[in-house]
């Protein structure tokens, strides 16, 4: 009864590539968000959904389409993949996105490695 | 100056000591703060929220300095299983910071 899932696990391209990760949550959350984990392990926020609404759209590029069929889900796509893309994309979601600490704790999937050749 | 800073570690300590460190945070208006454990390879994990007034679970003491600006993190009696990197994460106004981590290594 795995609370957010992510697939794939692990994901090796080519550059130029294009690849999607998904994401499913069975918390019931209302809120979910992607994030990437570089080399030196700081944590950006790339994209937060509540109830399939974009509600937080950092600087990236526009190769990264985040797409939320219902709120227990949010999928990422990313075009023409670049060398740079190589990370680990994190996928997590909280009861809301502000409220209080409670409302507030995200819970993490276990990651996707891409790797870009 | 970073919004978030950590001293990276690593913080190499002996079974059974206390460890602390902290993290600074340059937003005065962040509302929630949190402590988050990493293992190498794995997902950021809740350790505990920070409440205003300090707050304590088992081993565990977490404190909020709004003056200074800084949270700070105590573990009193380290286990092996401590070995991890801790994460610090702000909220305030659609601002979700994280630092970037303390690694702590508990050694036998």
């Amino acid at each position: 009864d795995t609370a957010v899932s992510q697939t794939p696990k692990y994901l090796v391209t080519q550059m130029g590539n294009d690849k999607s990760i998904k994401c499913e949550q069975n918390l019931g959350h209302d809120t979910m968000y992607w994030y990437k984990q570089d080399s030196k392990k700081f944590l950006k926020i790339m994209f937060s959904y509540n109830n399939k609404e974009l509600i937080i759209n950092e600087t990236v590029p526009n190769r990264f389409s985040p797409k939320s069929p219902d709120k227990a889900h949010l999928n990422l796509h990313i075009n023409s993949l670049e060398l740079g893309d190589s990370a680990v994309y994190f996928c997590a979601s909280s009861p809301r996105l502000a409220g209080g600490s409670e409302q507030e704790t995200q819970y993490f999937g276990p990651g996707t490695r891409l790797l870009v050749l | 100056r970073k919004e978030v800073e950590q001293d990276p570690g690593p913080f190499n300590v002996p079974e059974g000591a206390t460890v602390a460190f902290n993290c600074t945070y340059s937003n005065s208006a962040s509302q929630s703060f949190f402590w988050y454990r990493q293992d190498c390879r794995k997902e950021p994990k809740l350790l505990m929220s920070v409440y205003s007034s300090g707050n304590e679970d088992g081993r565990f003491t977490a404190q909020l300095n709004r003056a200074s600006q800084y949270i700070s993190l105590l573990i009193r009696d380290s286990k092996l299983s401590d070995s991890a990197t801790y994460l610090c994460y702000l909220y305030s106004n659609y601002q979700l910071i994280w630092g970037a981590g303390t690694k702590l290594i508990i050694k036998p």
